[in-house]
């Protein structure tokens, strides 16, 4: 079946303008994460939706990241007002039920700021 | 201090060559996860692991709990393997994972 999908898969835009990324998860998959990796840093947790609980947003570094989840599935990351530093590759991934499933990981976004 | 340290940081070897990674954590968790990162950036899940031993093909995961230490090894390694391993933790009691900077592996042929 298909894997993780995730679009763009390359993004290049202006300080100061608005970006949106999409993952598409695993069917079936009820949990869904996404993750931050910057130029020779390792990975970062942003943010976590299970089912229709209260997702934990715990890792989103501001308040100009946001990120929803519509209909248990495809998944929206918005970063308003982007900065050069939020420049890095975003990855998606899901699995099957909570976190103590395998995580399958999508390709990702590589999000440029100039 | 990173609640998720790995060594080396950076390993070259030759084919055939027998490779060992190490991962230390400080807090309790509930599962310890290896990745692997291959040069284009795809991150493929290999071991998902709360005790003991895993294997599968030419590798093998193994954690100590109470050391909080886990190590990956790759048998027989092939320039194949060449990628960044990546070790991550789930707390006790938490759903996201913290990881590990990543272990640089290169096998030469």
């Amino acid at each position: 079946g298909a894997g993780v999908s995730q679009s763009p898969s390359n993004k290049v835009t202006e300080k100061g303008k608005d970006v949106e990324l999409r993952c598409d998860p695993i069917s079936g998959h009820t949990a869904l994460y996404w993750y931050r990796q910057s130029l020779g840093q390792g990975l970062e947790f942003l943010i976590y939706f299970q089912g229709n609980s209260a997702p934990d947003k715990s890792g989103l570094p501001s308040d100009r990241f946001s990120a929803e989840r519509t209909g248990g599935s495809v998944s929206t990351l918005t970063i308003q007002r982007t900065q050069q530093e939020d420049s890095a590759v975003y990855l998606c991934a899901s699995s099957l039920a909570d976190s103590a499933y395998e995580q399958y990981f999508g390709p990702g976004t590589r999000l440029t700021v100039t | 201090k990173n609640e998720v340290e790995q060594s080396p940081q950076n390993l070259t070897a030759q084919e055939g060559e027998f490779i060992t990674i190490n991962c230390s954590y400080s807090v309790g968790i509930s599962a310890l996860h290896w990745l692997q990162q291959h040069p284009g950036g795809g991150i493929v899940s290999l071991f998902m692991l709360s005790s003991g031993k895993k294997k599968h093909g030419r590798l093998i995961a193994t954690i100590n709990i109470q050391e909080k230490h886990s190590s990956l090894h790759i048998t027989a390694s092939h320039p194949r393997d060449s990628a960044v391993y990546i070790c991550a933790v789930r707390s006790q009691g938490a759903q996201k994972l913290v990881f590990g900077q990543g272990t640089r592996l290169t096998i030469n042929p």
